[in-house]
């Protein structure tokens, strides 16, 4: 069975440190990974993907994240957090090797950046 | 460009009665998705749509759900009767091609069964 792990319910950083919020996966074959972001009362906005190629991958508002296949991780990074990052993170992969469109996701962790 | 949109954005009912949820994907997206999330659990993939067609609808939880995608333009999502564990956040999204591509989510639709 697919499954989506995101470890931390609640991560809490300081304005202008580094932040991390944590995915792992086990789901077969190599498949597509994503983050989202859900701010209050607002859908889920595309923040980054990872489809193939380098490790690291960039995306909005400064976002990053780095794919390493031998853990089955996709860990969302950002190397200064803002206030307006308080959000609620989701990380979602698509097995795609199975024929699947759909994206299966972890609980989501909130992220909080206190000022 | 119009994002996706979902009507209504809340829904109160009595188990038992009948709801009808809408999705109305971007323009030009031929692939739609339907996805519940029950509180504090993860997001749940419930179908697909291509167009009008039915691709996928694995994660569809029972007969009481029935979702459909007239002319390949905007999507319901019926439940009837409604149970008390139907509660959750629905969410739809869109995309323009399948795999691979992101997907555009919606408001999502905040369901209480009482």
């Amino acid at each position: 069975a697919q499954s989506v792990a995101q470890p931390e319910d609640q991560v809490n950083v300081a304005e202008g440190n580094p932040l991390t919020v944590k995915c792992t996966y086990s789901v077969s074959g190599n498949p597509y990974l994503f983050w989202y972001v859900q701010y209050p009362n607002r859908g889920l906005q595309f923040l980054l993907k990872y489809i193939t190629g380098d490790n690291l991958v960039k995306g909005s508002y400064g976002f990053e994240a780095e794919f390493n296949k031998s853990q089955t991780s996709f860990h969302l990074k950002k190397p200064s957090a803002l206030v307006s990052d308080s959000a609620l993170y989701f990380c979602a992969v698509n097995p795609w090797e199975t024929g699947a469109n759909n994206l299966f996701f972890g609980t989501g962790t909130r992220l909080t950046v206190i000022p | 460009e119009a994002g996706v949109t979902q009507f209504p954005s809340h829904s109160v009912i009595e188990k038992g009665q009948t709801v009808t949820l809408r999705c109305d994907p971007i323009s030009g997206h031929d692939n739609l998705y339907w996805y519940r999330r029950v509180m504090g659990k993860e997001i749940k993939f419930l179908l697909h749509f291509v167009k009008e067609s039915k691709q996928d609808e694995s994660g569809m939880p029972n007969n009481r759900f029935l979702a459909e995608r007239t002319g390949g333009t905007y999507s319901t999502l019926k439940v009837q009767p409604a149970e008390l564990e139907d509660s959750g956040v629905y969410f739809c999204a869109s995309s323009q091609a399948d795999r691979g591509t992101e997907q555009y989510f919606g408001p999502g639709t905040r369901l209480t069964v009482t």
